[in-house]
């Protein structure tokens, strides 16, 4: 199994409402993360988990809440966020150490729209 | 803070080479250069990475410069599958990674 998968694609939910985006990956990579890609613009990275714990938050608003409860999985929780929330969130896996001799692999992203 | 500078777009016909520039005059010592390329309504999707020697693999070429300081992807022979954003990024294993603005590559049949 070589893939990242996603779930859901899509999502549309009200700034009042909660909801969780979900990845899963069985390559064996223990570094995971969470990238936000609003249109034409490149990925932006929000937080990185290590071995299962937090390792970076780039300054992400309390509304986003990530959470690794194991090795293979990865949630990022959604809670009160505002219509500018709206964007591709990707998640991608990769393994730990060996320095950047390796290469990520991404999820195809949840297209999410807030209203 | 993207370290690397790529140009916004670039154009090719179809079954032609195609090479991607991009400049890292920062890059240190443990840095390898990795390339990703994004098609429309998917997520990145890795090309290719390498130190100092160039490297090849089934989807592309590495041509990395004798200073590092500049890199070239080469697509050996363009299709209009190979339309997409294509990013350049330095990875050191200390951050992770990040990526610049990217070249949209446009392919003409």
């Amino acid at each position: 199994d070589t893939e990242v998968t996603q779930t859901p694609k899509h999502l549309v939910m009200g700034m009042t409402n909660k909801k969780s985006l979900k990845c899963e990956q069985h390559m064996g990579h223990r570094a995971m993360y969470w990238y936000k890609q609003k249109a034409k613009k490149p990925p932006e990275l929000m937080f990185v988990y290590s071995y299962e714990k937090l390792s970076i938050n780039e300054s992400v608003p309390s509304r986003f809440s990530p959470e690794c409860p194991n090795s293979s999985l990865l949630n990022l929780h959604l809670h009160a966020l505002q219509p500018e929330d709206s964007a591709l969130y990707l998640c991608a896996s990769s393994l730990v150490g060996a320095g950047g001799n390796y290469g990520y692999t991404f999820g195809s992203g949840t297209r999410l729209t807030v209203v | 803070d993207a370290k690397t500078t790529q140009p916004n777009s670039m154009e090719s016909n179809e079954e032609e080479p195609v090479h991607l520039p991009c400049n890292h005059s920062t890059i240190s010592g443990t840095d390898y250069i990795h390339w990703y390329r994004q098609l429309p309504s998917q997520g990145p999707e890795y090309v290719i990475h390498g130190l100092t020697s160039n490297v090849n693999n089934r989807m592309a070429s590495l041509a990395i410069a004798e200073d590092r300081k500049s890199s070239t992807l080469i697509l050996h022979r363009a299709t209009l599958r190979d339309a997409a954003v294509y990013y350049c990024s330095l990875n050191s294993g200390n951050t992770p990674l990040v990526f610049g603005k990217g070249t949209r590559l446009s392919v003409i049949a």
